[in-house]
């Protein structure tokens, strides 16, 4: 079976640029979470959906938004994007999320803002 | 402030067992969660839970406010990032918590 996929996996920005990026759930996962990992430090938290909802935010501006499709594959954008930004976003699946469950993650997006 | 904490670098021989340590300031924590992540690859994970759990190589000990992940018979494959995770509060958020990670060396 396939496990979280994630596009593109590398991607240039120059400032002020508005990216998106994709992640598609093991199947049968109905929660995606989103994780921004910057150089030299862990994942930080940034949201999970579940059944198209929001279900949890992490301390990221209102710049990151997401959604969730019916199939349950889940879009990040970033607007008017930052050289901090920067950074690998990594999304992760789980069946029904929480934080107590099992998140299985993608190989990332690395993101580069010029 | 909700933080996990973990030292930055772990050095060992092969064949050895090391040992990461992790501890957390994170309230009302449940779950510690240990994953593994070579650069370019999903992070993955070992082992997880609320008391001392074992996954093939991997062991995880538990207490409340830390844990410790023993990998036995270390091989050089095993050189790699380990992130300790927690789980705060209720864990209806789907938060996790991560620390920094820590990269472990294996001396042949």
């Amino acid at each position: 079976d396939a496990g979280v996929t994630q596009s593109p996996t590398h991607l240039i920005k120059t400032r002020g640029q508005q990216v998106t990026l994709r992640c598609s759930p093991i199947s049968g996962h109905k929660s995606v979470s989103w994780y921004q990992q910057v150089l030299g430090q862990g994942p930080q938290f940034i949201f999970q959906y579940y059944e198209k909802e929001e279900r949890g935010r992490g301390n990221f501006p209102d710049r990151f938004s997401a959604r969730q499709f019916p199939n349950y594959s889940s879009e990040l954008n970033v607007n008017a994007l930052l050289l901090g930004d920067s950074a690998l976003y990594l999304c992760a699946s789980s069946l029904i999320g929480g934080g107590r469950e099992t998140q299985y993650f993608g190989p990332g997006t690395r993101l580069l803002v010029l | 402030k909700d933080q996990v904490f973990q030292p930055s670098t772990v050095a060992s021989s092969e064949g050895a067992v090391v040992e990461i340590f992790c501890n957390h300031s994170v309230s009302n924590a449940y779950n510690f969660f240990w994953y593994l992540h070579f650069p370019g690859c999903a992070p993955r994970l070992l082992v997880k839970g609320s008391k001392p759990s074992q996954q093939g190589r991997y062991n995880m000990t538990y207490e409340r406010f830390s844990s410790s992940l023993l990998i036995l018979q270390v091989r050089e494959a095993d050189a790699a990032v380990y992130y300790c995770a927690h789980c705060p509060g209720s864990g209806n958020t789907g938060k996790l918590i991560f620390g920094q990670g820590t990269t472990l060396q294996v001396k042949p």
